[in-house]
């Protein structure tokens, strides 16, 4: 079984500024995908990036990015210029590879990000 | 293109009722799963399907039924609706085609509440 760690459960930062979130994970699986998940209050669940970890290259989505450390097994979130709107809770989410078939996702308990005005 | 619905947004139930959960999809995808959200909790893996006519149990099973008898359909059934059953209650799906074809997209989430 894996494990997903959040180790922030809130953070608050001002509009503009550029704020990283944690993730670590557990896992004995060699292939697998990352995933970052926003929730605003809506309560809709917006993927908002991912990552194959057989890549190196650390995906990017305009002002999203992360670093993705697969021997740490770190997935840090960076957002850049943080914007009101970016105000949400934002679960990582770990799925493993399945022969080419979809899984469950494993997800963490969350990061409350308030973006102040 | 509606993406993955769900109905009701909102259910309030007595200990002991039944009730069904809805879902629906129309991108074709072959993959759909149910999850619950508790305060603190993240969302846990209920029961996921494959394909029609195929189901499997996730992460926290117990007092749920599933079936899957087309592709666009996965209804969540409670029997026996309990207190415990209180959550917020999210479907999901995506294709099977390896790689991040496998990325999954939820529908608006359902809040139960059993009294």
């Amino acid at each position: 079984a894996q494990t997903v760690t959040q180790s922030q459960p809130e953070m608050s930062v001002q509009e503009a500024e550029t704020v990283t979130l944690s993730c670590t994970y557990d896992t004995s699986e060699s292939n697998y995908y990352l995933f970052w998940y926003k929730q605003p209050p809506s309560r809709q669940m917006i993927l908002v990036i991912r990552q194959e970890a057989y890549k190196q290259q650390n995906a990017t989505e305009n002002r999203f990015s992360v670093n993705f450390q697969k021997a740490a097994k770190s997935f840090s979130l960076k957002i850049s210029d943080s914007q009101l709107g970016d105000t949400a809770m934002y679960f990582c989410a770990f799925m493993k590879y399945s022969g080419g078939g979809a899984d469950g996702l494993t997800f963490g308990k969350g990061t409350h990000l308030i973006i102040q005005p | 293109n509606a993406g993955v619905t769900q109905t009701p947004k909102f259910q309030v139930l007595k200990t002991g009722q039944s009730m069904t959960l809805q879902c629906a999809q129309d991108m074709n995808h072959e993959y759909m799963s149910w999850y619950r959200q508790d305060p603190g909790m993240g969302l846990r893996l209920i029961h996921y399907s494959v394909g029609a006519g195929i189901t499997d149990q996730g992460e926290v099973p117990n007092g749920y039924n599933v079936s899957r008898s087309t592709t666009e359909d996965f209804p969540l059934r409670l029997l026996s609706a309990a207190p415990s059953q209180t959550s917020v209650y999210f479907c999901a799906s995506s294709l099977s085609g390896g790689g991040l074809f496998n990325t999954q997209y939820f529908g608006p989430g359902t809040r139960l509440t059993v009294l």
